[in-house]
């Protein structure tokens, strides 16, 4: 158990939808990031947050966005869902998260299926 | 920009032999590199990582790597494999800067049969 919790663990939606990921962070982590993970793509950074505020972007789609709030989880917000963006989504965390010496914890990751 | 390789998508070895797992990287920079395993239906867990000193590198379960600057490789190791060895291993690149950002490789399977 790496300490970093998301939910749901699963969702199944159509497409056009809007869903919500969450992720909390380890204790004393304050840096999240969020990667997604699929067959054709493997697995690709799309963000991250540091204390609240937007660290780096990666190939984040403009239909996707995301916020850190101050209790330091995040969530993630996908919007008019396409069957392309199913993919199992990963969160992870950081203690700071102002350089990649960090070692960064894993999630169990959120299974997205858009129909 | 960085990429990385891994050269292999599957791997396939009996129990007790010996394995490696290739890992080629591209920067203009200078980088930190690290390999992750997946087991499945899980999460991502660190192996090991480098970020400076000695270039070979010793990780958990037994696994280790070595820093190859010249050839911009980073290779996984491990003497004997166990059967719960099974699982997908992903080669990671971040650098200097003021993100934590990493870049993964495709993966590679490491399938450990009996």
């Amino acid at each position: 158990d790496s300490g970093v919790t998301q939910t749901p663990k699963h969702l199944i939606t159509a497409t056009g939808q809007r869903v919500t990921l969450r992720c909390s962070p380890r204790s004393g982590d304050l840096s999240v990031y969020w990667y997604q993970q699929s067959l054709d793509q493997g697995l690709q950074f799309l963000i991250q947050y540091y204390n609240g505020e937007e660290r780096a972007k990666g190939n984040i789609l403009e239909r996707f966005s995301a916020q850190q709030f101050p209790d330091l989880h995040s969530e993630l917000n996908l919007s008019s869902l396409e069957l392309g963006d199913s993919a199992l989504y990963f969160c992870a965390s950081s203690v700071s998260g102002t350089g990649s010496t960090d070692t960064q914890y894993f999630g169990p990751g959120t299974r997205l299926t858009v129909l | 920009a960085q990429s990385v390789t891994q050269l292999d998508s599957q791997v396939p070895v009996f129990e007790e032999a010996p394995v490696e797992l290739r890992c080629n990287y591209s920067s203009s920079v200078s980088v930190y590199l690290f390999w992750y395993v997946q087991y499945p239906n899980q999460g991502l867990q660190l192996l090991l990582k480098y970020l400076s000193g000695s270039t070979l590198v010793k990780g958990i379960n037994g696994f280790e790597a070595e820093f190859n600057k010249s050839q911009t490789s980073f290779h996984l190791r491990k003497p004997s494999v166990h059967i719960s060895d099974t699982a997908e291993y992903f080669c990671a690149v971040g650098r200097l800067g003021n993100t934590g950002k990493l870049i993964f490789g495709q993966g590679t399977t490491l399938q450990v049969k009996p």
